[in-house]
């Protein structure tokens, strides 16, 4: 079965800072997808960025990056020029071909210092 | 707009109290999904659903009920609920199961039972 291990339940950066979130997985499969989401203090889930495991270069959405290791299994989410409105709870994600659900990491919460 | 709606948003009951979280998606998708999100647990999936009277168990099934009568309507029932089963609770959505899909969340409930 595939897991989604988040160590850092906790991180805080300075405003306008970067600050890294880890993501390591476990999987025996080739072929698979990789998801940041966002859960705000809304509660609403929202999609930050994705990765397809067969592309070698690694997604990028404005201020967030990701830095895919696929060898060591590893995606983490780098986010720049840290801003108040990044404060939330992070979810690490993997989905596979015709698997009938997305496996998430614990979160990580996310603190942005003024 | 796009959306999954849920209701209600917030319930407090009692033990033993039969309830049902209604969940609705209005972009035709044939795909969805509940999960409860838990502190340090991230996210688990309760059921799912393929299509309209195709539903199966996810990781934590027990002690909930699901139904697919029509394709926008996958409503989520406790029996009985009993206070491990106080949590918060997303209905997500998409096109297949196809690993890129987005799933679409809807806000969650939040559950307690006293």
């Amino acid at each position: 079965a595939q897991t989604v291990t988040q160590s850092q339940p906790e991180m805080s950066v300075q405003e306008a800072e970067t600050v890294t979130l880890s993501c390591t997985y476990d999987t025996s499969e080739s072929d698979y997808y990789l998801f940041w989401y966002k859960q705000p203090p809304s509660r609403q889930m929202i999609l930050v960025i994705r990765q397809e495991a067969y592309k070698q270069q690694n997604a990028t959405e404005n201020r967030f990056s990701v830095n895919f290791q696929k060898a060591a299994k590893s995606f983490s989410l780098k986010i720049s020029d840290s801003q108040l409105g990044d404060a939330a709870m992070y979810f690490c994600a993997y989905n596979d071909f015709g698997n009938e659900k997305l496996t998430f990491g614990t979160g990580t919460r996310l603190t942005i210092i003024p | 707009e796009a959306q999954v709606t849920q209701n209600p948003r917030y319930l407090i009951t009692v033990t033993g109290k039969k309830l049902t979280v209604t969940c609705s998606q209005n972009m035709n998708h044939e795909y969805m999904s509940w999960y409860r999100q838990d502190p340090g647990l991230g996210l688990r999936q309760i059921y799912y659903s393929m299509n309209v009277e195709v539903t199966d168990k996810g990781d934590v099934p027990e002690g909930y009920k699901v139904s697919r009568k029509e394709k926008r309507n996958f409503p989520l029932i406790l029996e009985s609920p009993s206070p491990n089963q106080t949590s918060l609770y997303f209905c997500a959505s998409s096109f297949s199961l196809a690993g890129d899909n987005e799933q679409f969340f809807g806000p969650g409930t939040r559950l307690t039972v006293l």
